[in-house]
């Protein structure tokens, strides 16, 4: 366990739903990052998050939405997502400066 | 763009044999690490290492860099079943800042 924690773990949802994706870490970490991690392609960089203010977006649909309400805790909202959003979306987290990252272990969203 | 493209993309080698990896990038950084990713799951960090360093070793892991040619190798001796996976290296952008760049990876499958 690297102490990064992700729920759901698993997700189904049709194109009109609305739900989120919530990460939680008690590792005293500031930065925290959502990637995207479909088959047969690299994991994405979607957002980042320092000291709880977003500092970088990777270009990422507004049908994905980020919540950063502290250090500890990061959400992915999403709504009118696609079939192509379907992927492992993992979530990260470090210390302030450093680059290694703790990685919690994903949820898997199927998109219908 | 991709900044670290692993090669080769998959290796099966038995038990017992040593294991290299390989990461070519494009731009100056200032370290490189190298993660595992059991299936389905979250990445776990292994090794980072730094500009100024050529090798750094963690248990049966070797890690070089050669920044000349822009490369790094992950060198797994006297594998097991258990270091099944996929390795991923990731390089910072150079400049600062959380952006940390993944390649496309590299499954290795060791056979008992």
């Amino acid at each position: 366990e690297t102490g990064v924690t992700q729920t759901p773990r698993h997700l189904v949802m049709g194109m009109t739903n609305k739900k989120s994706l919530k990460c939680e870490q008690h590792l005293g970490h500031n930065a925290m990052y959502w990637y995207k991690q479909s088959a047969k392609k690299p994991l994405e960089l979607m957002f980042v998050y320092n000291f709880k203010e977003q500092t970088e977006n990777n270009s990422v649909p507004s049908r994905f939405s980020p919540e950063c309400p502290n250090s500890s805790h990061l959400f992915l909202h999403l709504h009118t997502l696609q079939p192509e959003d379907s992927a492992l979306y993992l979530c990260a987290s470090s210390p302030y400066g450093v680059n290694e990252q703790f990685f919690g272990p994903g949820t898997r969203l199927t998109v219908l | 763009s991709q900044q670290g493209e692993e090669d080769p993309q998959a290796l099966s080698i038995q038990e017992g044999e040593n294991a290299t990896m390989n990461c070519s990038y494009k731009t100056s950084i200032n370290n490189l690490q190298w993660y595992r990713q059991n299936s389905g799951r979250g990445l776990v960090h292994l090794i980072l290492i730094r500009s100024n360093e050529r090798e750094k070793h963690s248990g049966r892991l070797r890690v070089t860099l050669d920044t000349s040619k822009k490369s790094s190798s992950l060198l797994i001796t006297a594998s097991r079943a258990a270091d099944t996976a996929s390795y991923f290296c990731a390089t910072d952008e150079g400049g600062g800042g959380f952006k940390t760049i993944f390649g496309a990876g590299t499954r290795l499958f060791v056979k008992a």
